[in-house]
Order: structure tokens, then C-alpha cells, then sequence
């Protein structure tokens, strides 16, 4: 069955260090998406990417946060000067169509220290 | 902005036991879909429900939308370890398919 992927799976980095997060998206998929998670918490909504530029974001989206899909497969998230309350579990989504159900990815743990 | 609520946050069963969580948006949806998340893992789609009114079944689980597209609940019948995991419903509105997820309802199941 067709996965995203996403790498790494855990990065620890020091606050105000910029970091990227990577992810593969399932290739035939026309709508990428990064959410994130603080542990034990629900879900939250970051960004929205159709048609190689975003579609939506959420209040949390910053100018600190900036999102590409570079090469036609992969599709990053960066954080430009990370700040503790980042530190969250980050998911990459996507789906084939819009208004159909999301396949995530496994998600990296970005800790900041 | 747009909340959605899922009650209880937390239910423990006896296997073999009726589980149900319930979720609420504060908005009118588009579009509600059910996720589950294992412990460390991720979010795995379950379901899409679209109309009104709608339900659909997956072999234990039964899935409903409300008739005026604001909440929905997700049904599991006769428990089973294997149903251990966080259950999300997420709303979906507007042009885009950004979901808005609930808070989440944790199942625990005791063999």
C-alpha cells in the first residue's frame, strides 16, 4: 500500500536554530498538508498545498514557517528560528483528491532544546 | 474559529463491551471524516461521511452524521483489544479540504 514518507523520525535541535522537516508524498496525490501534534493533544492544522502554492493556513503558520515542494516529490516544512513551544510530533498528509480522506505519514519528533 | 468537541475524552471497557464518541462542531461541515491514531503511531483514515443524515457501517463500527451536518458519533459493538487507540472525527468545510480535528476520544479496552 502506498505511503508518505516522512524524514527523520526524531530531531533535537537547539531553539532558534532553523530546521527542516521532510516528507514524500504518495505520488498520484494532488494535496499536501502539515499538522502537528504536542503530545497527548489533538491534532492541529498548519498548512494546506495544492497546485504548488498554499491553499490555506492556520493562525499557528507564522512567518516563520514557509513550506516548498521543490523538486515535484518531496514536500518540505521549514522553521526558520525554532522556539521551545514548537517542540510537537509534525505530520505530513496528503490525498488524491480534495475532500477525500487523508493518508498521514508517520511523523517526526522534533524536540527543541 | 471553528471548534469541534468529541466527548468523552476518555473510556474504558470491558472487551466486549459498546463503545461511543460523540463529536460536535461548533460550524455547519462540509464533510466529516473518523480517524484512528494507535498509540505512537499516526492518524489512519477510517471513513468519509458527506450528507446528511448519513450512516455507514465497517464491520463493528458505525458511523453517523447529524442531520444538521454539525456533529456525528462513531459506534463500535462488542469491543476488541485491537480497537485500543485515540478516535478522531475531523470537519471539513469550505472549498478547501482543510480538517479541523476534535479533540479526541482515547479507548481503552481491558481483555
Amino acid at each position: 500500500e502506498p505511503e508518505v514518507t516522512q524524514t527523520p523520525s526524531h530531531q533535537v535541535t537547539q531553539m532558534g536554530q532553523e530546521v527542516i522537516l521532510r516528507c514524500v508524498p504518495i505520488s498520484n496525490h494532488l494535496y499536501f498538508y502539515w499538522y502537528r501534534q504536542i503530545l497527548g493533544q489533538k491534532v492541529e492544522f498548519l498548512v494546506s498545498f495544492y497546485n504548488n502554492e498554499i491553499s490555506e493556513k492556520s493562525e499557528i503558520f507564522d512567518d516563520q514557517f514557509s513550506v516548498e515542494r521543490p523538486d515535484g516529490s518531496n514536500f518540505t516544512l521549514k522553521i526558520r528560528s525554532t522556539k521551545l513551544e514548537d517542540s510537537a510530533m509534525y505530520f505530513c498528509a496528503s490525498s488524491e483528491e480534495n475532500f477525500y480522506g487523508y493518508t498521514f505519514g508517520s511523523g517526526t519528533r522534533l524536540t527543541v532544546v | 474559529g471553528q471548534q469541534v468537541m468529541q466527548i468523552p475524552q476518555y473510556q474504558h471497557v470491558q472487551e466486549g463491551e459498546d463503545f461511543t464518541t460523540y463529536c460536535n462542531s461548533s460550524t455547519t461541515l462540509s464533510n466529516i471524516q473518523w480517524y484512528k491514531q494507535r498509540p505512537g503511531g499516526h492518524p489512519v483514515f477510517l471513513i468519509q461521511l458527506v450528507k446528511s443524515g448519513e450512516v455507514k457501517k465497517q464491520k463493528r463500527l458505525t458511523f453517523q452524521f447529524g442531520e444538521a451536518k454539525k456533529n456525528s458519533s462513531l459506534h463500535i459493538t462488542a469491543t476488541q483489544t485491537t480497537d485500543v487507540g485515540t478516535y478522531f472525527c475531523a470537519g471539513g468545510r469550505g472549498a478547501t479540504n482543510k480538517l479541523i480535528f476534535g479533540t479526541g476520544t482515547l479507548l481503552a479496552v481491558q481483555p
